[in-house]
């Protein structure tokens, strides 16, 4: 059974600052998902990446996933307090996604 | 606005009681899931519905019982829960379903808070 491995588990900063939160898989992903879910609210996708070595942005966003495929990680910079959620990975394994328990952000003005 | 919409948004119930959680999704997808989110564990997907025919019941107990009627609503039928049963339902929908080698997008609602007593 393949599992997903998140840190850190919690993390508290300052609005302005930069993070990176990390994960990674017992086994090769086969198409990893990063979420964001707010509190009260249902994850929402952030990014799909597939390829080894493969770098995406999104605004403020850079996500990086390993060349072997085994392990991910998401870069905020400047971060705001509209950051703040639970930052969820996951892989696609037939026919079911599984997910990590997540980083908890939480971003002060 | 996710086009996916949950009631109710919180549930209390004892263990004998039985209640009902609905989702309904207004995108025109064909795949409906039930996920479990526990505080201390990840989220677990429970049970895959296409094109209305139930396609995975990830070892679920049989206290939870869900229904499609149609593409568009599923529910999730609760009986002789336990406090264990605590968590955070949610549900979602994606065009197709997921298939081996596709990546389908699944949006989720907001989610059902139940605590059993």
């Amino acid at each position: 059974t393949q599992l997903l491995e998140q840190s850190p588990q919690f993390l508290s900063i300052q609005e302005g600052e930069n993070l990176t939160v990390y994960c990674n898989s017992s086994s090769v992903f086969s198409s990893l998902q990063w979420y964001r879910q707010e509190p009260g609210e249902g994850p929402v996708l952030l990014v799909t990446v597939v390829t080894g070595g493969e770098v995406k942005k999104l605004k403020r966003l850079t996500f990086q996933f390993g060349d072997a495929r085994k392990d991910s990680s998401l870069h905020i910079t400047a971060a705001q307090p509209g950051d703040t959620g639970l930052y969820l990975c996951a892989d696609q394994a037939g026919t079911a996604l599984i997910f990590g328990k997540g980083t908890t952000l939480s971003v002060s003005s | 606005e996710t086009g996916v919409t949950q009631t109710p948004r919180h549930l209390v119930m004892g263990m004998t009681n039985k209640k009902s959680l609905k989702c309904e999704q207004h995108l025109g997808h064909n795949a409906m899931y039930w996920y479990k989110q526990s505080a201390k564990k990840p989220l677990e997907l429970m049970f895959v519905y296409n094109f209305k025919e139930q396609t995975e019941n990830n070892s679920v107990p049989s206290r939870f019982s869900p229904e499609c009627p149609n593409s568009s609503h599923l529910f999730l039928h609760l009986h002789t829960l336990q406090p264990e049963d605590s968590a955070l339902y949610l549900c979602a929908s994606s065009q197709e379903g997921i298939t081996s080698g596709t990546t389908d997008t699944q949006y989720f609602g907001p989610g059902t808070r139940l605590t059993v007593l």
